[in-house]
């Protein structure tokens, strides 16, 4: 199976700063990698998909790159809302396989 | 709008059965690849199963910890999706999330796009 790691585990920001999130995969994954957020007591949403792609009604303020193994999500200019756990997923093999998740939390 | 609504989640004894519905509204769920993961509160995300859409032959994928107990059915005609629990375990415990995939590069890839509001299955005594 594909080990996703994030770090870090868990991040605190103040609104209006730029953080940035990173996965790596135990194997190249092309760019097969996805992001979500999840605030709590609700379903995942998806942000991006293909590392950069940004999935439709998700503000430009998310971005995602990288490719093979190495992986980040930035997030900038931090809204209040922005506050939420984000994971990472692979989807190049089976079985799909997130990281352990990175909690965002306010300064 | 596109939504996908879970149910049949519930409270059931180890060893026991149960069955998860996903209702989906808003796109042609035949044109859809659709998954299933699950989350123990409090913890991270578990991708439980895949199943194919009708052109690709409604072929399922399964994690290994699910695999011969769990199957993952569809009925597109109805607009559903369904996951078939068997021989539950305390592990089982967790909010069952359907999600539907999008295709990529043609049909080379699926990531999920939308995801259901979940139902939460305890398995317990």
């Amino acid at each position: 199976d594909i080990q996703m790691t994030q770090s870090p585990s868990s991040l605190s920001a103040s609104v209006g700063d730029r953080v940035t999130i990173t996965c790596r995969a135990s194997q190249g994954i092309g760019n097969y990698l996805a992001w979500f957020q999840q605030k709590p007591g609700k379903a995942p949403k998806s942000l991006i998909y293909s590392a950069s792609s940004l999935q439709s009604g998700v503000p430009s303020k998310f971005s995602g790159s990288g490719s093979g193994t190495d992986f980040t999500l930035t997030i900038s200019s931090l809204q209040p809302e922005d506050f939420a756990t984000y994971y990472c997923q692979q989807y190049r093999t089976y079985p799909l396989t997130f990281g352990q998740g990175t909690r965002l939390e306010i300064k | 709008e596109v939504q996908l609504v879970e149910s049949g989640g519930g409270l059931v004894q180890p060893g026991g059965s149960l069955r998860l519905s996903c209702a989906v509204s808003g796109f042609t769920l035949s044109d859809h690849y659709m998954d299933w993961v699950r989350q123990d509160p409090g913890k991270g995300l578990e991708w439980v199963g895949r199943i194919r859409n009708k052109v690709n032959g409604d072929t399922t994928e399964y994690a290994a910890s699910v695999k011969g107990r769990f199957t993952i059915s569809r009925d597109d005609s109805k607009n559903s999706l369904y996951l078939q629990m068997n021989s539950l375990k305390a592990d089982d415990t967790a909010v069952y999330y359907c999600v539907r995939d999008q295709t990529l590069y043609g049909g080379t890839a699926y990531a999920f796009d939308i995801w259901g509001q979940g139902t939460m299955v305890t398995v317990s005594s």
